[in-house]
C-alpha cells in the first residue's frame, strides 16, 4: 500500500519559517493536500492541490512540490500555528486515499 | 454553509457493532463523495473508506474490508458507517469528511464532521 512519510516533529521560534515535508513514491504525479489539526478539533485543509490556499487560510501558508517530496511552508510562525499537520493524497492504483503519519509543529 | 453533524459518543463491548451517522446540509448531498476517517487516541488520521451518495457505491481501505459498511439515505442527506466485530484497538474518534465533486477523486476533504468517539471496552 502507498506510504507517505512525514517527520514526527518540527520546532520553530515565532516569526521564523517552518517547513514540513511529505515524501512518497512518484509523489510528483499526485495532488498533495495538507491539513492542520489542533487538539480536540477536526482537521482543516490549509493547502490543496499541492499549492492552492483555500479561502480563509492566511497567506503565510504555502505549499510546493519537487520530485517525490512535498513541502508545507509556514512563514512568520505564530503561537496559534502550533498543531499537527498531515499530508494526504489519492492513490489511483489502489483507489485509496492515504494520510501521512503527521507532524507536530511546536512553536518555541 | 456546508455542515456535517455526527451522532453522539458510543461505548461498546468487544465483538459488538457500532453505527455512526453523519447528516449533511448546505450543499447538494448526492454531488459530493463522503469519506470516513478515524483517529485513535494520540495517533494520526486513518482513512477508512468512501461512499458515493448518488449511487451508494463504496470503496473500503483494505484494513477494514469485511468489517465496515458505509451506506447513505438520500431522503435525509445522511451517511452511515457501521463497524463490526469491534476490538479495543477500534477505540477512536470517527470523522466523516466531504470529498470532491463526483466523479473526481483527487481533491481534498474540505468539510469535516465534529467527530464521534467510539470506546470499545469490556
Amino acid at each position: 500500500s502507498y506510504v507517505l512519510t512525514q517527520p514526527p516533529s518540527v520546532s520553530m521560534a515565532p516569526g521564523k519559517t517552518a517547513r514540513i515535508t511529505c515524501g512518497g513514491n512518484i509523489l510528483g504525479s499526485k495532488s498533495v493536500h495538507w491539513y492542520q489539526q489542533k487538539p480536540g478539533q477536526a482537521p482543516v485543509v490549509v493547502i490543496d492541490y499541492d499549492s492552492d490556499r483555500p479561502s480563509g487560510i492566511p497567506e503565510r501558508f504555502s505549499g510546493s512540490k519537487s520530485g517525490n517530496t512535498a513541502t508545507l511552508t509556514i512563514s512568520r510562525v505564530e503561537a496559534g500555528d502550533e498543531a499537527d499537520y498531515y499530508c494526504q493524497v489519492w492513490d489511483s492504483s489502489s483507489d485509496h486515499h492515504v494520510f501521512g503519519g503527521g507532524t507536530k509543529l511546536t512553536v518555541l | 454553509q456546508v455542515q456535517l453533524v455526527q451522532s453522539g459518543a458510543e461505548v461498546k463491548k468487544p465483538g459488538a457493532s457500532v453505527k455512526v451517522s453523519c447528516k449533511a446540509s448546505g450543499y447538494m448531498f448526492i454531488s459530493y463523495y463522503m469519506h470516513w476517517v478515524r483517529q485513535a487516541p494520540g495517533q494520526g488520521l486513518e482513512w477508512m473508506g468512501i461512499i458515493n451518495p448518488s449511487g451508494g457505491s463504496t470503496t473500503y481501505a483494505q484494513k477494514f474490508q469485511g468489517r465496515v459498511t458505509m451506506t447513505r439515505d438520500t431522503s435525509t442527506s445522511t451517511v452511515y458507517m457501521e463497524l463490526s466485530s469491534l476490538r479495543s484497538e477500534d477505540t477512536a474518534v470517527y470523522f466523516c469528511a466531504r470529498g470532491t465533486l463526483v466523479p473526481s477523486m483527487e481533491g481534498s476533504f474540505d468539510s469535516w464532521g465534529q467527530g464521534t468517539l467510539v470506546t470499545v471496552s469490556s
